[in-house]
């Protein structure tokens, strides 16, 4: 199975400054499509996940500018360049290039 | 806009089979290019994908293989939906149990707490 490691643990970030959280893969998550099939997912308390990044990088329908998802090789970032209030929760990994499917360990960001 | 709404018991006895049914509005479980997925959540709060169905001219499933032999994930074509079974459950599989529609899991049901307990 692939495994996801995320880091940090938890993040505790002033509103208006940036954030950023690593997934690391045990292996390469790059398609043959050209494509890195990793998503970032966003659980806000009480509500299921909700798509935040697909693809390694790309932004999914109506989620903020300020979300951006990079690969570096087996390294995926998601990075938050100012933190709002509402980004509040715990963040997941999720990889799609193989089954079984595998989620990281989440991220809790809370706003000090 | 794909909704997918989720219904089934909130309590299971050790032993027993655990029943969950998803169904869909917006899509078809038929559709070629999406996949339905069953994902739960323990208590400690960490996701595991436990399988899917979809149709490619066929149907496939996959399934976890944690779970492997005692699950089983059925779409049903008349009504729209897709179920979950899980047999011979033990208290480790109370979690909340999650429908959604993948390859990216971009619409989620509302999740249903299943406690297994006698």
């Amino acid at each position: 199975d692939i495994v996801l490691t995320q880091s940090p643990l938890s993040l505790s970030v002033t509103p208006g400054e940036p954030a950023s959280i690593s997934c690391r893969s045990s292996q390469s998550l790059l398609h043959s499509n050209g494509y890195y099939h990793l998503d970032w997912y966003l659980q806000k308390p009480g509500q299921p996940p909700q798509l935040l990044i697909y693809l390694g990088s790309n932004r999914a329908s109506g989620v903020p500018d300020r979300f951006t998802g990079s690969v570096s090789g087996t390294d995926f970032t998601l990075k938050i360049s100012r933190v709002e209030a509402e980004d509040v929760g715990v963040y997941y990994c999720v990889q799609l290039l193989q089954t079984p499917l595998t989620f990281g360990g989440g991220t809790k960001v809370e706003i000090k | 806009q794909v909704q997918l709404q989720q219904s089934g018991p909130g309590l299971v006895k050790p032993s027993q089979t655990l029943s969950l049914t998803c169904a869909i509005s917006g899509d078809s479980v038929s559709s070629s290019t999406s996949a339905w997925n069953w994902i739960r959540q323990s208590p400690s709060g960490g996701l595991e994908w436990l399988g899917r169905t979809y149709y490619r001219s066929t149907w496939y499933s996959d399934y976890a293989v944690s779970v492997k032999g005692r699950i089983t994930i059925n779409p049903d074509t008349s009504k729209n939906h897709f179920s979950l079974q899980l047999n011979s459950v033990t208290p480790e599989d109370t979690a909340v149990y999650y429908c959604a529609r993948g390859g990216h899991f971009d619409y989620w049901g509302q999740g249903t707490l299943v406690t297994v307990s006698s």
